[in-house]
């Protein structure tokens, strides 16, 4: 069965320093993996996936993820943190291709919180 | 990237009445659709995967009578709360499959009086 952990419930970093958010899996299968953002009383923004391409993922505003399959992780990683990265950040695994069930399971959020 | 809609954003209802909330893909076709409930400071919650021209599936512990699904097109899917109550106050989110990959709406803040 799939599962996912954010080990993190809550990330404190200054302004212009690394952001790092942990996220680890199990999967039964070859996973996608994806990282959402949401901004307070807003929906989910897509930041990345990772679908069995290259491991080292680039996504938007500046963040990346690598896949490690030896480690069971997809952190995300920002080298320069911004004040409009505060967010709840979730971690997504999904077994699900075309043609099987979709459904993904949610890591329960890490916040993170930008210091000025 | 795949844009998803919500409408309406915030709707506020008495207690007893019900409430359609319409989820759409502006530039795509979405099969699949799905309906998820998220309480605050908490992640969220899968209620209901929907299938354009068939019924949709609730997970355990969702009462379909209750939270009545239609996918009528490739592109629109609707969630009716029936006979809403104040428990029923929550932030409601659909998703819309495009290949792989889920693209959310932007939420609709349900408030029962």
């Amino acid at each position: 069965a799939q599962s996912v952990t954010q080990l993190d419930s809550h990330v404190s970093v200054s302004e212009g320093t690394p952001v790092l958010l942990r996220c680890n899996y199990s999967s039964s299968y070859s996973p996608s993996l994806f990282w959402y953002v949401q901004h307070p009383n807003k929906g989910l923004q897509l930041l990345l996936k990772y679908t069995s391409a290259a491991t080292l993922v680039k996504g938007i505003n500046g963040f990346e993820a690598e896949f490690k399959k030896s480690e069971t992780s997809f952190h995300l990683t920002k080298p320069s943190a911004h004040m409009s990265d505060a967010a709840e950040y979730f971690c997504v695994v999904s077994e699900g291709g075309v043609n099987r069930d979709d459904k993904i399971i949610f890591g329960k959020g890490t916040r993170l919180h930008i210091l000025p | 990237g795949a844009v998803v809609s919500q409408h309406p954003s915030r709707v506020i209802c008495k207690s007893g009445t019900s409430v359609k909330i319409e989820c759409r893909s502006l530039d795509f076709q979405a099969t699949t659709m799905f309906w998820y409930r998220q309480f605050p400071k908490q992640s969220l919650m899968l209620m209901a995967t929907s299938n354009e021209g068939s019924k949709a599936t609730y997970e355990q512990g969702v009462e379909k009578d209750k939270f009545l699904i239609n996918h009528a097109s490739l592109t629109l899917s609707t969630l009716t709360v029936t006979s809403a109550h104040p428990e029923d106050s929550s932030f409601y989110i659909c998703s819309a499959l495009d290949t792989d990959t889920q693209y959310f709406g932007p939420g609709t803040r349900l408030t029962v009086l």
